[in-house]
């Protein structure tokens, strides 16, 4: 099984800011096959890249994937007001499907 | 418009069992795997397995081995997920969630959760 860690834990920036989101898997990812999804409190997860650097449909371009192997990052350009959730990375490519542990971005 | 429509929340007794429902409308639904995600309250996601509703064939994470069935009702569009022997650590928000036509793909749409309660 591929373990996923992911850090900062926490990361407060203010409205405007930079985010960079770091995921390192323990063995390489099989055809880079890492999505990144976002979750706000009640709500179900929302599917922002897939395939490293795919970007869903729907998805604002200040939302980036890139990484390759074992480490892959997801920036997010300049954090709008509802950008502050956590943030899950996944990786699909061998089976069991693990997540991450979240790095949650809160307002500073 | 792809929606997942899930059953409402559940108590259950420590031993039980639970099924939770996810009614897919707006694709074809032997089109796309599903699967099945949970999240323990204040916690993070966990992936449980995925079925493929053209056919039925599954693949459980090791974890949930021998306690977790997923079955499909293709004339109602129906995806279950059958959890057995329940233990308080069973007490999360299950989600199912529509993949793609392919295995190895990611979650595209995602189903509102249902709760599920494991107390005595």
């Amino acid at each position: 099984e591929i373990v996923l860690t992911q850090s900062p834990g926490t990361l407060s920036l203010s409205p405007g800011g930079r985010a960079t989101l770091f995921c390192r898997a323990s063995q390489s990812v099989t055809s880079d096959f890492l999505a990144w999804h976002q979750q706000k409190p009640g709500q179900p997860p929302r599917l922002l890249v897939y395939a490293a650097s795919g970007r869903a449909p729907g998805i604002p371009d200040r939302f980036s994937g890139s990484g390759s192997g074992t480490d892959f990052t997801l920036t997010i350009s300049s954090l709008e007001p509802e950008d502050f959730a956590v943030y899950y990375c996944q990786q699909y490519g061998s089976s069991p499907f693990t997540f991450g542990p979240g790095t949650k971005v809160d307002i500073k | 418009q792809v929606q997942l429509v899930q059953s409402g929340a559940e108590v259950k007794k420590p031993g039980a069992s639970v099924t939770v429902s996810c009614k897919a409308s707006g694709y074809t639904f032997t089109s796309f795997y599903i699967h099945w995600v949970r999240q323990a309250p204040g916690q993070g996601l966990e992936w449980m397995g995925i079925i493929n509703p053209n056919g039925g064939d599954t693949s459980y994470s090791q974890k949930f081995q021998g306690r977790l069935t997923m079955t499909t009702d293709t004339s109602t569009s129906t995806v279950y997920l059958e959890l057995s022997s329940l233990t308080y650590e069973d007490t999360a928000v299950y989600f199912c969630a529509r993949g793609s036509e392919y295995f190895y793909d990611s979650t595209y749409w995602w189903g509102q959760g249902t709760l599920v309660t494991v107390s005595s």
